[in-house]
């Protein structure tokens, strides 16, 4: 069974440049989530999808950051302008149930590296 | 007070010895706590839940739960030289029945042979 898929693994933009990345969940999982990790710290949510819907994006940048997952399936996240404090990994997990309480896995992609020169 | 606490670390220990790995939370409601690995460069990934207090124990893996004083543990026992990664705790919130993770910032540990 393929795993998250992410693209691309690496990008190095100058500030203020706009970028985005891809993530394609694992086959049947309707729950998707962009997180983003900085060196030396946890993976902070940015935003979670139920199928197509955004479901808890309060901690989106939503001046500079925007996401959407068309047809419940792949997804995008855009950063436009870019900054020099976006630099860091953003990763992209998807699970399988809607997330009850005592659900916790979630199967993360290996990440798109992000360095704003 | 950051949610979810951890010591950085690194925690280093010999090959053999067992390691332990702590883990704070300030949500006194949560229910649902998890461990994940993360190698160098590599993304996180689930090896434990823990949900009742108690240990919980999955081959050289035991997750100890402690609601009253908040607190989570992994214990590695017979550490080895593969278990060097940084080790991520994660909990639910009581008020979300929506899914959010909250991590810790990891504890690095190094096991040398």
């Amino acid at each position: 069974e393929a795993g998250v898929v992410q693209s691309p693994r690496y990008k190095i933009i100058e500030k203020k440049q706009p970028v985005a990345f891809w993530c394609n969940p694992i086959s049947g999982h309707n729950t998707l989530y962009w997180y983003l990790q900085n060196l030396g710290q946890g993976p902070e949510l940015l935003i979670r999808y139920e199928n197509e819907e955004a479901v808890d994006d309060s901690q989106l940048p939503k001046d500079r950051f925007s996401a959407e997952r068309l047809k419940g399936v792949d997804s995008t996240l855009k950063i436009q302008p870019a900054e020099l404090g976006d630099s860091a990994v953003y990763l992209c997990a998807s699970s399988s149930t809607p997330g009850g309480p005592y659900t916790g896995e979630l199967f993360f992609g290996e990440g798109s590296r992000l360095t704003v020169l | 007070q950051k949610e979810v606490e951890q010591n950085s670390g690194p925690l280093s220990v010999p090959e053999g010895a067992i390691a332990s790995l702590n883990c704070t939370y300030s949500d006194r409601g949560s229910q649902s706590f998890f461990w994940y690995r993360q190698y160098s460069g590599k993304s996180p990934e689930l090896i434990m839940s823990i949900y009742s207090n108690g240990d919980k124990e999955d081959g050289r893996f035991t997750a100890q739960l402690n609601k009253a004083s908040q607190y989570v543990s992994l214990l590695i026992r017979d550490s080895q030289p593969s278990d060097s990664a940084t080790y991520l705790c994660a909990v639910k919130r009581s008020s979300s029945n929506t899914g959010k993770l909250i991590f810790g910032q990891g504890t690095t540990l190094q096991v040398k042979p």
